[in-house]
């Protein structure tokens, strides 16, 4: 089936530095592929997806390219902040008869410090 | 205007009580969903419906039971409450790629 692995956190990063978060997935077809971000205490927000191969999910200065040669979604940042501190999550979707089904990865805990 | 509503937010309730969970959209999505969050931080999904219809019924014990009395709305009732029922519940509802989340209800069983 469906799965996605990425990073372990948690990552500590000191404000300005530069953020990378790996994550793979295995799936058939050819699935859209999200980063999520959650904030202490609250829900999931999309930050950025990606449909198709090659193609480059941008938002709020994050990016991550969908690379099928790979089968990889990495999500970056050149410049973090301290309000970036969060918990970063890489879904994927597949088509399941009517409805689309997020597969998550573990969660990589992200802490920005001055 | 609130997107995907769910409430309680918070549940603390005793081992085997019975309680239930409710989830409203008003994004006129067709398909919804109730995700589990455990303590690691890890998502998995339970169920998902579709215009009513439940679609996705993944490995979950039957005393969980989604019903969904039109297309806007998704509860879950979980009878028989377990300590390793504590978790934050997610509802969710799509259409097409576009999803968007509830804002959880952290359920507590003790």
């Amino acid at each position: 089936g469906d799965s996605v692995t990425q990073m372990e956190g948690p990552v500590t990063l000191s404000e300005e530095a530069f953020l990378t978060i790996n994550c793979t997935y295995t799936a058939t077809g050819y699935p859209s592929l999200f980063w999520y971000v959650q904030y202490p205490g609250e829900g999931l927000q999309l930050l950025l997806k990606a449909t198709k191969a090659d193609d480059k999910g941008s938002n709020k200065g994050f990016e991550a390219t969908y690379r099928k040669e790979t089968t990889s979604f990495h999500l970056e940042k050149g410049s973090v902040q301290v309000s970036d501190s969060a918990v970063y999550f890489c879904a994927l979707s597949g088509l399941t008869g009517g409805g689309n089904k997020l597969t998550f990865g573990t969660g990589t805990q992200l802490k920005v410090e001055l | 205007d609130t997107a995907v509503s769910q409430t309680p937010k918070y549940l603390v309730t005793q081992m085997g009580n019975d309680k239930s969970i409710k989830c409203e959209q008003n994004l006129g999505h067709d398909t919804m969903y109730w995700y589990k969050q455990d303590s690691k931080k890890f998502l998995k999904i339970m169920f998902s419906y579709n215009n009513k219809e439940l679609i996705i019924n993944e490995t979950v014990p039957n005393r969980f039971s989604p019903k969904s009395p039109d297309k806007a709305h998704l509860n879950l009732h979980i009878n028989s409450l377990e300590l390793g029922d504590s978790a934050v519940y997610f509802c969710a509802s799509s259409q097409g790629w576009s999803y968007t989340f509830g804002s959880g209800t952290r359920l507590t069983v003790v």
